[in-house]
């Protein structure tokens, strides 16, 4: 996708690891999200941004921690993962938070904690 | 409590065959419901919005209805194609929740030669 991209697309990580997922948004949107996606369960969002301020962050273990250098790029910090952080982590992007405005969302990263 | 439920979690047709798939919810109250779909290992894309005025919209051979009333929406595909196999999700946004989006755990479409 040329829209909304994010790397890497799989990652693999030990449980004492530190890695970090990378979205970048090619729309010229101000606000960015992530999401986790988990096997039959809805998709939960995690964090939003706006204008590189964080205004929503859905009570999420301080393991994950969100970095916003810009309107266009957004990384999800992860250390001391559990396994059942396993799952695919999807970025999107919309031209502002009101709720009219439709989500672009990448193609994820498919994350597995071992 | 805010909630969406999709039905059948999963489901299996002949290429060229009609299907529809349900979304009820008892998010309130209502601003806009999404049909999204999601191809394995991609992101979701929007397929319809529909607002509380809204009773139809088509794109292409995907048809969403909204009954805003008994809460309820369905998305029909005409005609499926194997490329229709995909996830099918249904996202509901509230007034007056900031920025909630509600999302249903989506139904699995398999359309098979």
């Amino acid at each position: 996708e040329t829209g909304v991209t994010q790397t890497p697309r799989h990652l693999v990580m030990g449980m004492t690891n530190k890695k970090s997922l990378k979205c970048e948004q090619h729309l010229g949107h101000n606000a960015m999200y992530w999401y986790k996606q988990s096997a039959k369960k809805p998709l939960e969002l995690m964090f939003v941004y706006s204008l590189e301020e964080r205004v929503e962050n859905n009570s999420v273990p301080s393991r994950f921690s969100p970095e916003c250098p810009n309107s266009s790029h957004l990384f999800l910090h992860l250390h001391t993962l559990q396994p059942e952080d396993s799952a695919l982590y999807l970025c999107a992007s919309s031209q502002d938070t009101e709720r009219s405005y439709e989500q672009y969302f990448g193609p994820g990263t498919r994350l597995t904690v071992t | 409590k805010n909630q969406v439920e999709q039905s059948p979690q999963s489901l299996i047709i002949l290429e060229g065959k009609n299907c529809t798939l349900q979304c009820n919810y008892t998010v309130s109250p209502f601003s806009n419901l999404r049909w999204y779909k999601q191809d394995t290992g991609r992101g979701p894309v929007s397929l319809t919005i529909m607002t509380f005025s809204e009773n139809t919209k088509s794109n292409g051979r995907y048809t969403a209805t909204l009954d805003a009333d008994t809460k309820q929406s369905s998305l029909h595909i005409t005609a499926s194609q194997l490329s229709d196999s995909a996830s099918y999700i249904c996202v509901v946004s509230a007034k007056d929740t900031g920025n909630q989006f509600y999302f249903g755990t989506g139904t699995s479409l398999t359309v098979i030669p």
